[in-house]
């Protein structure tokens, strides 16, 4: 099985901050991957996918990046309704595995 | 509108089946693969299998080989997950999700509201 590990696994940023987490895969991936957003008792939301495609209606201060094994989703500008946890998760092969989650809270 | 809509919250006994099903509306069932995800309180995201209604091929995590099970009925359209020999260990939240693409998958474009499941004696 593929292993997605993401970093940090918390960040305390304020708003306005650009805000970056890493997502690294055991093996190449090429560019299957999406970022997903999940607030408190909430599915999660997509974000990105094959890596740097924005999901319609997504702001676009969310931006993903990369290739292979690494990968980096950016939030521009943090804002209040981007404190949630963000999950990475590669669909180049079975099990479509996830990344452990990073959870972005205010400084 | 697009949407999954999942079956209610769920109370068993270790060693008990679950079966929650996961019905669409405002696309076509069989126009896209549908996956299962769940999510132990606090715990992150687990992906649990996958499943095509046109062509019925599954795939799913090893570690719930032998008591997990993914169908669909084209008839009503809706998807099934069932869980055998349940413990406390499957107490979660269970999600079904589709592709973005067809294709492609390209991630999960719309989820359900989750099916909370809880495990006690």
């Amino acid at each position: 099985d593929i292993q997605m590990t993401q970093s940090p696994s918390t960040l305390s940023a304020s708003v306005g901050d650009r805000v970056t987490i890493t997502c690294r895969a055991s093996q190449s991936i090429s560019n299957c991957l999406a970022w997903y957003q999940q607030k408190p008792g909430k599915a999660p939301k997509l974000l990105i996918y094959k890596a740097s495609s924005l999901e319609s209606g997504v702001p676009p201060r969310f931006s993903g990046s990369g290739s292979g094994t690494e990968f980096t989703l950016t939030i521009s500008s943090l804002q209040p309704d981007d404190f949630a946890i963000y999950y990475c998760q590669q669909y180049r092969t079975y099990p479509r595995t996830f990344g452990q989650g990073t959870k972005v809270e205010i400084k | 509108q697009v949407q999954l809509v999942q079956s209610g919250t769920e109370v068993k006994r270790p060693g008990a089946s679950l079966k929650v099903s996961c019905k669409p509306s405002g696309f076509t069932f069989t126009s896209f693969a549908y996956t299962w995800v769940r999510q132990a309180p606090g715990q992150g995201l687990e992906w649990m299998g996958w499943i095509s209604p046109n062509s019925g091929v599954t795939h799913h995590a090893q570690k719930l080989q032998g008591r997990f099970t993914m169908t669909t009925d084209r008839a009503t359209s809706t998807a099934y997950m069932e869980l055998s020999s349940l413990t406390s260990d499957d107490t979660a939240v269970y999600y079904c999700a589709k592709d973005r693409d067809p294709m492609a998958g390209d991630g999960f474009d719309t989820w359900g509201q989750g099916t909370l499941v809880t495990v006690s004696s």
